[in-house]
């Protein structure tokens, strides 16, 4: 079955402490991203990557990291979370063009 | 640069009433536009997409029309139902930037029996 998954699903921990969302894709997608979504905000692009060792900032890079060492993972790694980085947040991929995005199930992370 | 601004929610409407979620862009060249659909504690799904102007992309009774002389990807649906309950989300993407995905805010849909 094609799909996106994202671990963990549910995540709380506490401030400075790092912490890695993984994700990872069946489709041989080239092009990944990371957003995160907020109440009355919609969904920010925070990286995102064209192909293997290729990424790129979005709108909200602050205080996020991410690596593309392989084609199917993205991870995204927090080295020093803070209570502003409690979000939702969706790893999708997608083939390019006009061509859909495929979005993970989500990861629900609190910070203290 | 681009940016997509969608109707303010929440939005609430009976059983088989009339739908429209109203869409703009701001957008250089010819974007791809999308409509997402993302139901309770789910991640997105496309819903719908339109790849150029004055193309209309349909899906599950859903309608919306790409109009570049406005600028709009307006959502429709004759009769809702209470399954359509959901955030729906209008987003655009440049063929230059394909790894980059611009969303509106999303409209909260609820439907009542």
């Amino acid at each position: 079955e094609a799909q996106v998954t994202q671990n963990p699903r549910y995540l709380i921990t506490v401030t400075g402490k790092k912490l890695t969302v993984t994700c990872s894709q069946n489709m041989n997608h080239e092009y990944m991203s990371w957003y995160r979504q907020d109440p009355g905000l919609g969904l920010r692009q925070i990286y995102y990557s064209m192909n293997v060792e290729v990424t790129d900032k979005g709108d909200v890079p602050e205080g996020y990291k991410v690596s593309r060492k392989e084609k199917r993972n993205f991870p995204l790694i927090l080295e020093s979370p803070s209570p502003n980085q409690t979000s939702l947040y969706f790893c999708a991929s997608t083939t390019g063009g006009h061509n859909e995005q495929f979005f993970g199930p989500g990861t629900r992370l609190t910070v203290l | 640069g681009d940016s997509v601004t969608q109707m303010e929610g929440p939005v609430t409407l009976s059983e088989e009433a009339f739908l429209t979620i109203n869409c703009t862009y701001t957008a250089t060249g010819y974007p791809s536009l999308f409509w997402y659909v993302q139901y309770p504690g789910e991640g997105l799904q496309l819903l719908l997409k339109a790849t150029k102007a004055d193309d209309k992309g349909s899906n599950k009774g859903f309608e919306a029309t790409y109009r570049k002389e406005t600028t709009s990807f307006h959502l429709e649906k004759g009769s809702v139902q209470v399954s359509d309950s959901a955030v729906y989300f209008c987003a655009l993407r440049r063929g230059s930037t394909l790894g980059r995905l611009y969303f509106g805010r999303g409209t909260q849909l609820t439907v009542w029996p």
